[in-house]
């Protein structure tokens, strides 16, 4: 079945800088590699997804990149800030198929520093 | 904007007794999943439904758990006999079928089970 590493688990940055996030995948079938933001006891909550029809997807500071050959995709943050702070996971579904069961890696902690 | 709910928002038990959980999906999605988070840890599959039966479910699903969609608002997920490795923040998820292919899912607030 497909399984999701993500890196790194914590990452601390200081406001205003960048922060990336990458994650590997192993079921060349996944097609829908959603990124969800989980703040301290709440909800995951979808920030941006792709779908590996491309390689590409921004919404603001926030841009998701696929590549498919080597599975592996990355979220990245621009001027961060301190609401960014959270844990972020990445997810891969698990088939190819309309279901959508979603395989999540173990999280990255963001902290951001004012 | 329309939003998964979720009762209780924490739930208490003893070992060895049987939980409900319920979850009321948005109303015009047809997907629908459960999902665990043992705390510190990653959101787990358990399994998704659809059409009035399980699509997939994972290892963890086992005999013990069970859902059912007993009217056309309501989804449930049943543990059987809890045991303490249970204790987990259950989500429930649902998404829209919209054409081909996995669609955007949205997650409740999650119900906090602390088995004792």
């Amino acid at each position: 079945g497909e399984n999701v590493e993500q890196h790194p688990s914590t990452l601390s940055v200081q406001e205003g800088d960048s922060a990336v996030i990458k994650c590997t995948y192993s079921d060349s079938a996944s097609n829908y590699f959603p990124w969800y933001k989980q703040e301290l006891g709440k909800r995951p909550q979808l920030i941006i997804d792709i779908r590996s029809n491309v390689g590409e997807k921004k919404d603001q500071r926030i841009a998701v990149t696929l590549n498919k050959t080597a599975k592996h995709f990355s979220l990245h943050i621009t001027e961060t800030q301190p609401e960014d702070s959270a844990v972020y996971f990445c997810a891969a579904t698990t088939s190819g198929g309309s279901q959508g069961n979603l395989i999540f890696g173990k999280g990255t902690k963001l902290s951001v520093k004012p | 904007e329309p939003e998964v709910t979720q009762t209780p928002s924490h739930q208490v038990t003893q070992m060895g007794q049987e939980v409900i959980l319920r979850c009321v999906p948005i109303s015009n999605h047809l997907y629908f999943y459960w999902y665990r988070q043992i705390l510190g840890q990653k959101v787990e599959f358990l399994v998704s439904f659809y059409n009035n039966e399980i699509s997939e479910k994972s290892e963890i699903f086992d005999d013990q758990f069970s859902v059912e969609r007993p009217d056309g608002s309501n989804f449930t997920l049943k543990i059987r006999s809890t045991k303490l490795e249970d204790s987990a923040m259950y989500f429930c998820a649902s998404s829209e079928r919209y054409g081909t292919g996995p669609q955007e899912q949205y997650f409740g607030p999650g119900t906090r089970l602390t088995v004792t």
